[in-house]
């Protein structure tokens, strides 16, 4: 099975930063990665697939890069709304896996 | 509005048998493979088991392959998941989603399992 490591686990952050999570792959997996948000409560929302593709409608603050093993998300200017755990996921090979999430907070 | 709408959630003794329910409304799920994930109480996301647009593949996490079995209706616009010999390690609230690769799309608000004597 392919482990996806996200780092950091929780971050807080001030609105206005800039911020940036890490998510590692125990193998190749090309681009086959999405990410997504999931605030407190509610279903996941994609925002990101194929590591760098916006999904229709998520705004352009969000975005995704990297390929291979190394992946990154980044919020360029975090928003009160932004507040949510985000986990990356790959499917590049079945068993489709997870990161652990990362939980976003505001400072 | 695309919607998905779980149900089916019970609580179940160790050993017993669930049958969950994902109706969709809004789109048709005929062309789509369609998935199911869950989450245990604060915990992250795990896959559990998708099924091709026509159901003749069907794939399982290993942790509930032979105990849950996937199928859906595409003329009742429904996806299930037939859940035998749970254990505790199924509580979790279950989502079904849309899609396969490339990610899902589309989610519903889940379904509560719990697994307890």
């Amino acid at each position: 099975d392919i482990q996806m490591t996200q780092s950091p686990s929780s971050l807080s952050a001030s609105v206005g930063d800039r911020v940036t999570i890490a998510c590692q792959a125990s193998q190749d997996i090309t681009n086959y990665l999405t990410w997504y948000q999931q605030k407190p409560g509610k279903a996941p929302k994609l925002l990101i697939y194929d590591a760098s593709n916006l999904e229709t409608g998520v705004p352009s603050r969000f975005s995704g890069s990297g390929s291979g093993t190394d992946f990154t998300f980044t919020i360029s200017s975090l928003l009160p709304e932004d507040i949510a755990t985000y986990y990356c996921q790959q499917y590049h090979d079945l068993p489709l896996t997870f990161g652990g999430g990362t939980k976003v907070e505001i400072k | 509005e695309v919607q998905l709408l779980e149900s089916g959630g019970d609580l179940e003794q160790p050993g017993g048998s669930l049958r969950l329910s994902c109706a969709a409304s809004g789109f048709t799920i005929t062309p789509h493979a369609m998935t199911w994930v869950r989450q245990a109480p604060g915990r992250g996301l795990e896959w559990v088991s998708s099924i091709s647009s026509n159901g003749d593949s069907t794939y399982y996490a290993d942790s509930v392959k032979g105990r849950f079995t996937i199928s859906r209706d595409n003329s009742k616009n429904t996806l299930y998941l037939h859940m035998n010999s749970l254990g505790a390690e199924d509580t979790a609230l279950y989502h079904c989603a849309k899609g396969l690769r490339l990610g899902f799309d589309n989610w519903g608000q889940g379904t509560l399992v719990t697994v307890s004597s």
